[in-house]
């Protein structure tokens, strides 16, 4: 019953180092995502994965990648981390990318931290 | 295109009555609710279609008024661990989707 496991948990780089988040889930979903959440401003999304081998631009992708590495696996990363790219990243998955009837279920979170 | 929560925080005592309401712009096809206590992932409460119709978990339940493209979240008898923010997260007909900025709940004894 693990759902969708996220590391690190915390994470702290300095302006113009590079890192990947990682992100898995064991539900058999389809659709995966990654958002941010900043203080007051609830969670943005970055990337989205409609299924294996698809990825597209969520609201705020500048700065970001990603990689659909299988069903299974949807990772994040920071090219070159700035301080704006200080927050709380979640990794998310449903059951389709057309949410409808599905929730989501999230990870655990990352916190990072841009010095 | 995100949808406005209203209020941004409320405080209550355990018992009392609470009602967040999320308001949209656009067209809506469904309504996502979601909880979030203080350093943990946001986790699934309700989904509610377009149609009306109204659906329960607990002591919380929650309505959606499609011509009027909000939702609102009510929570009667609240318990401590109600404590949290809550987000709506909205589907529209454009099959876009975003949450609010979410409203901090507090109960107090």
């Amino acid at each position: 019953n693990a759902g969708v496991t996220q590391t690190p948990k915390f994470q702290v780089l300095k302006t113009g180092q590079s890192m990947t988040l990682q992100c898995a889930q064991d539900m058999n979903h389809n659709s995966m995502y990654w958002y941010r959440q900043d203080p007051g401003m609830g969670l943005r999304l970055i990337y989205y994965s409609a299924s294996e081998g698809t990825t597209d631009k969520g609201e705020v992708p500048n700065g970001y990648n990603v990689s659909r590495l299988n069903k299974r696996e949807f990772s994040l990363r920071l090219e070159s981390a700035a301080p704006s790219q200080t927050s709380v990243y979640f990794c998310a998955s449903s059951a389709r990318l057309v949410v409808g009837n599905y929730g989501y279920t999230f990870g655990s979170g990352t916190r990072l931290t841009v010095v | 295109q995100q949808p406005v929560q209203s209020p941004q925080a409320v405080i209550l005592r355990e018992g009392e009555d609470a009602v967040i309401n999320c308001s949209s712009s656009k067209a809506l096809y469904s309504v996502h609710w979601y909880r979030q206590k203080h350093g943990e992932a946001p986790v699934f409460l309700m989904i509610l279609l377009k149609g009306g119709e109204q659906k329960g978990h607990e002591k919380i339940s929650a309505s959606f008024n499609e011509k009027k493209q909000q939702s609102s979240l009510y929570l009667t008898a609240s318990q401590l661990s109600y404590s949290g923010t809550y987000f709506c997260g909205t589907e529209n007909t454009g099959n876009q989707f975003y949450f609010g900025t979410g409203t901090s709940l507090t109960v107090i004894p």
